[in-house]
Protein backbone atom coordinates (compact mmCIF):
# COMPACT_ATOMS: atom_id res chain seq x y z
CA UNK A 1 0.00 0.00 0.00
CA UNK A 2 1.56 2.95 -1.06
CA UNK A 3 1.41 6.52 0.71
CA UNK A 4 0.87 8.26 -2.19
CA UNK A 5 -2.48 7.28 -3.75
CA UNK A 6 -2.88 6.72 -8.09
CA UNK A 7 -4.96 5.26 -10.15
CA UNK A 8 -3.66 1.94 -11.10
CA UNK A 9 -4.32 2.82 -15.41
CA UNK A 10 -5.67 5.55 -17.28
CA UNK A 11 -6.09 5.03 -21.14
CA UNK A 12 -7.33 7.46 -23.87
CA UNK A 13 -7.16 8.00 -27.85
CA UNK A 14 -3.96 9.45 -29.69
CA UNK A 15 -4.32 13.36 -29.86
CA UNK A 16 -6.79 12.91 -27.02
CA UNK A 17 -5.61 14.58 -23.03
CA UNK A 18 -5.07 12.44 -20.12
CA UNK A 19 -4.89 13.31 -16.46
CA UNK A 20 -3.38 10.86 -13.59
CA UNK A 21 -4.45 12.13 -10.22
CA UNK A 22 -1.98 11.38 -6.92
CA UNK A 23 -3.40 11.96 -3.62
CA UNK A 24 -1.71 12.65 -0.08
CA UNK A 25 -1.89 13.77 3.53
CA UNK A 26 -0.84 17.06 5.08
CA UNK A 27 2.50 15.44 5.88
CA UNK A 28 4.01 15.13 2.00
CA UNK A 29 1.76 16.67 -0.71
CA UNK A 30 0.23 19.29 1.92
CA UNK A 31 3.47 20.25 2.98
CA UNK A 32 6.05 19.91 0.06
CA UNK A 33 6.78 20.16 -3.37
CA UNK A 34 5.56 16.98 -6.22
CA UNK A 35 7.55 15.11 -8.13
CA UNK A 36 6.23 12.81 -11.37
CA UNK A 37 8.59 10.32 -13.30
CA UNK A 38 7.88 8.59 -16.42
CA UNK A 39 8.75 4.76 -16.42
CA UNK A 40 9.13 3.83 -20.02
CA UNK A 41 8.89 0.04 -20.23
CA UNK A 42 12.27 -1.58 -19.09
CA UNK A 43 13.92 1.45 -18.73
CA UNK A 44 14.85 3.88 -15.24
CA UNK A 45 12.41 5.94 -14.37
CA UNK A 46 13.07 9.78 -15.67
CA UNK A 47 11.93 12.94 -14.18
CA UNK A 48 9.03 14.61 -15.89
CA UNK A 49 7.83 17.48 -13.65
CA UNK A 50 9.17 18.91 -10.68
CA UNK A 51 7.88 21.26 -8.07
CA UNK A 52 4.39 20.47 -8.69
CA UNK A 53 4.14 22.50 -11.99
CA UNK A 54 8.16 22.77 -13.27
CA UNK A 55 9.66 21.02 -16.38
CA UNK A 56 13.21 19.65 -17.09
CA UNK A 57 14.82 20.85 -19.66
CA UNK A 58 14.04 18.45 -23.04
CA UNK A 59 10.44 17.42 -21.32
CA UNK A 60 7.72 18.11 -23.47
CA UNK A 61 5.12 20.51 -22.71
CA UNK A 62 2.25 18.64 -23.78
CA UNK A 63 2.61 17.54 -19.94
CA UNK A 64 2.00 19.78 -17.02
CA UNK A 65 1.29 19.26 -13.86
CA UNK A 66 -0.46 20.91 -10.74
CA UNK A 67 -1.25 20.59 -7.04
CA UNK A 68 -4.03 22.22 -4.72
CA UNK A 69 -4.00 20.93 -0.85
CA UNK A 70 -3.22 17.08 -0.78
CA UNK A 71 -3.96 16.17 -4.28
CA UNK A 72 -1.86 16.48 -7.26
CA UNK A 73 -2.23 16.21 -10.88
CA UNK A 74 -0.43 15.33 -14.03
CA UNK A 75 -1.87 15.94 -17.36
CA UNK A 76 -0.86 14.61 -20.59
CA UNK A 77 -2.44 16.72 -24.01
CA UNK A 78 -1.63 15.46 -27.36
CA UNK A 79 -0.96 11.84 -26.17
CA UNK A 80 1.24 9.87 -28.39
CA UNK A 81 2.31 6.19 -28.35
CA UNK A 82 5.63 7.12 -26.90
CA UNK A 83 3.66 8.43 -24.00
CA UNK A 84 2.53 4.96 -22.75
CA UNK A 85 4.90 4.47 -19.66
CA UNK A 86 4.11 3.90 -16.12
CA UNK A 87 3.58 7.27 -14.27
CA UNK A 88 4.71 7.85 -10.60
CA UNK A 89 4.06 11.04 -7.96
CA UNK A 90 6.80 11.31 -5.53
CA UNK A 91 6.83 13.60 -2.34
CA UNK A 92 8.82 13.87 0.50
CA UNK A 93 6.87 12.70 3.97
CA UNK A 94 7.81 15.03 7.10
CA UNK A 95 6.23 12.67 9.45
CA UNK A 96 8.54 9.58 8.07
CA UNK A 97 11.20 11.79 7.69
CA UNK A 98 11.94 10.64 3.86
CA UNK A 99 10.39 10.01 -0.02
CA UNK A 100 7.10 8.58 -0.39
CA UNK A 101 5.91 7.43 -4.22
CA UNK A 102 2.57 6.43 -5.51
CA UNK A 103 2.01 3.11 -6.74
CA UNK A 104 2.30 4.24 -9.82
CA UNK A 105 -0.35 4.72 -13.10
CA UNK A 106 -0.11 2.67 -16.41
CA UNK A 107 -0.98 5.02 -19.21
CA UNK A 108 -2.15 2.62 -22.12
CA UNK A 109 -2.67 5.18 -25.85
CA UNK A 110 -5.59 3.56 -27.51
CA UNK B 1 24.95 16.00 -15.39
CA UNK B 2 26.75 13.32 -13.63
CA UNK B 3 26.23 9.59 -14.98
CA UNK B 4 25.24 7.09 -12.09
CA UNK B 5 26.06 3.19 -12.70
CA UNK B 6 24.84 0.72 -10.79
CA UNK B 7 27.18 -2.75 -9.73
CA UNK B 8 26.98 -5.93 -7.25
CA UNK B 9 25.95 -9.26 -7.62
CA UNK B 10 22.67 -10.67 -9.30
CA UNK B 11 22.16 -12.74 -6.94
CA UNK B 12 22.18 -13.32 -3.60
CA UNK B 13 21.01 -16.03 -1.07
CA UNK B 14 18.25 -15.40 1.67
CA UNK B 15 19.44 -14.40 5.02
CA UNK B 16 22.91 -12.93 3.90
CA UNK B 17 23.39 -9.30 2.79
CA UNK B 18 22.60 -7.42 -0.69
CA UNK B 19 25.89 -5.19 -1.30
CA UNK B 20 25.93 -2.78 -4.05
CA UNK B 21 27.83 0.16 -5.42
CA UNK B 22 26.97 3.17 -7.44
CA UNK B 23 29.60 4.96 -9.44
CA UNK B 24 29.52 8.74 -10.37
CA UNK B 25 31.17 9.77 -13.07
CA UNK B 26 31.44 13.37 -14.76
CA UNK B 27 30.97 14.76 -11.80
CA UNK B 28 32.23 14.73 -8.09
CA UNK B 29 30.10 12.99 -6.04
CA UNK B 30 31.33 16.00 -2.89
CA UNK B 31 31.30 19.25 -4.65
CA UNK B 32 27.61 19.86 -4.07
CA UNK B 33 24.98 20.07 -2.13
CA UNK B 34 23.24 17.09 -3.78
CA UNK B 35 22.12 13.69 -1.93
CA UNK B 36 22.90 10.28 -3.36
CA UNK B 37 19.98 7.60 -2.70
CA UNK B 38 18.70 3.80 -3.89
CA UNK B 39 15.53 3.29 -4.63
CA UNK B 40 13.89 -0.35 -5.58
CA UNK B 41 11.52 -1.43 -7.56
CA UNK B 42 10.02 -5.35 -6.79
CA UNK B 43 8.64 -6.98 -10.16
CA UNK B 44 5.38 -5.97 -11.53
CA UNK B 45 5.66 -2.99 -8.66
CA UNK B 46 6.48 0.49 -7.87
CA UNK B 47 9.33 2.69 -6.54
CA UNK B 48 10.26 2.71 -2.73
CA UNK B 49 12.99 4.96 -1.46
CA UNK B 50 15.53 3.08 0.38
CA UNK B 51 17.16 6.02 1.53
CA UNK B 52 20.04 8.71 1.29
CA UNK B 53 23.46 9.94 1.98
CA UNK B 54 25.39 13.12 1.83
CA UNK B 55 28.89 13.15 1.21
CA UNK B 56 29.60 13.91 4.48
CA UNK B 57 28.19 10.78 5.41
CA UNK B 58 24.63 11.48 7.09
CA UNK B 59 22.49 9.44 6.11
CA UNK B 60 18.24 9.03 5.89
CA UNK B 61 16.87 5.83 5.37
CA UNK B 62 13.07 4.50 4.74
CA UNK B 63 11.69 3.67 8.50
CA UNK B 64 10.27 0.33 6.93
CA UNK B 65 13.89 -0.71 6.04
CA UNK B 66 16.55 1.21 8.69
CA UNK B 67 17.31 -1.71 10.70
CA UNK B 68 18.90 -3.91 7.84
CA UNK B 69 20.14 -0.88 5.50
CA UNK B 70 23.63 0.97 6.12
CA UNK B 71 24.86 3.27 3.36
CA UNK B 72 28.19 4.87 2.85
CA UNK B 73 29.95 6.69 0.84
CA UNK B 74 33.79 7.01 -0.59
CA UNK B 75 34.75 10.36 -2.07
CA UNK B 76 37.92 8.69 -3.14
CA UNK B 77 36.51 6.61 -5.51
CA UNK B 78 33.41 8.40 -6.43
CA UNK B 79 31.54 6.23 -5.36
CA UNK B 80 28.32 5.22 -2.68
CA UNK B 81 27.08 1.87 -1.10
CA UNK B 82 24.36 0.17 -0.16
CA UNK B 83 23.54 -2.97 2.39
CA UNK B 84 20.79 -4.50 2.89
CA UNK B 85 21.21 -7.78 5.67
CA UNK B 86 18.91 -10.32 6.43
CA UNK B 87 17.38 -10.77 2.78
CA UNK B 88 14.39 -11.74 1.88
CA UNK B 89 12.73 -13.16 -1.18
CA UNK B 90 10.84 -10.35 -0.79
CA UNK B 91 13.95 -8.25 -1.69
CA UNK B 92 14.10 -9.07 -5.29
CA UNK B 93 14.21 -5.79 -6.87
CA UNK B 94 15.30 -3.65 -9.40
CA UNK B 95 18.01 -0.88 -7.65
CA UNK B 96 18.35 2.36 -8.63
CA UNK B 97 20.36 4.78 -7.28
CA UNK B 98 19.48 8.36 -7.70
CA UNK B 99 20.89 12.42 -6.93
CA UNK B 100 18.97 14.54 -5.65
CA UNK B 101 18.84 17.99 -3.43
CA UNK B 102 18.75 18.62 -0.22
CA UNK B 103 15.03 19.58 1.90
CA UNK B 104 11.79 18.63 0.51
CA UNK B 105 11.23 20.86 -2.28
CA UNK B 106 13.41 18.67 -4.61
CA UNK B 107 13.82 16.19 -6.85
CA UNK B 108 15.43 12.98 -7.92
CA UNK B 109 17.11 14.25 -10.99
CA UNK B 110 19.57 11.88 -12.53
CA UNK B 111 18.77 8.05 -11.83
CA UNK B 112 20.90 5.27 -12.75
CA UNK B 113 20.49 2.54 -15.64
CA UNK B 114 19.60 -0.22 -12.31
CA UNK B 115 20.42 -3.29 -11.68
CA UNK B 116 18.68 -6.32 -10.36
CA UNK B 117 19.08 -8.08 -7.73
CA UNK B 118 17.45 -11.86 -7.28
CA UNK B 119 17.20 -13.46 -3.63
CA UNK B 120 16.94 -17.19 -4.09
CA UNK B 121 18.74 -19.93 -2.38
Amino acid sequence: QSVLTQPPSVSEAPRQRVTISCSGSSSNIGNNAVNWYQQLPGKAPKLLIYYNDLLPSGVSDRFSGSKSGTSASLAISGLQSEDEADYYCAAWDDSLNGWVFGGGTKLTVL
Amino acid sequence: QPQLQESGPGLVKPSETLSLTCSVSGGSISSSSYYWGWIRQPPGKGLEWIGSIFHRGSTDYNPSLKSRVSMSVDTSKNQFSLKLSSVTAADTAVYYCARHGGGATTEFDNWGQGTQVIVSS
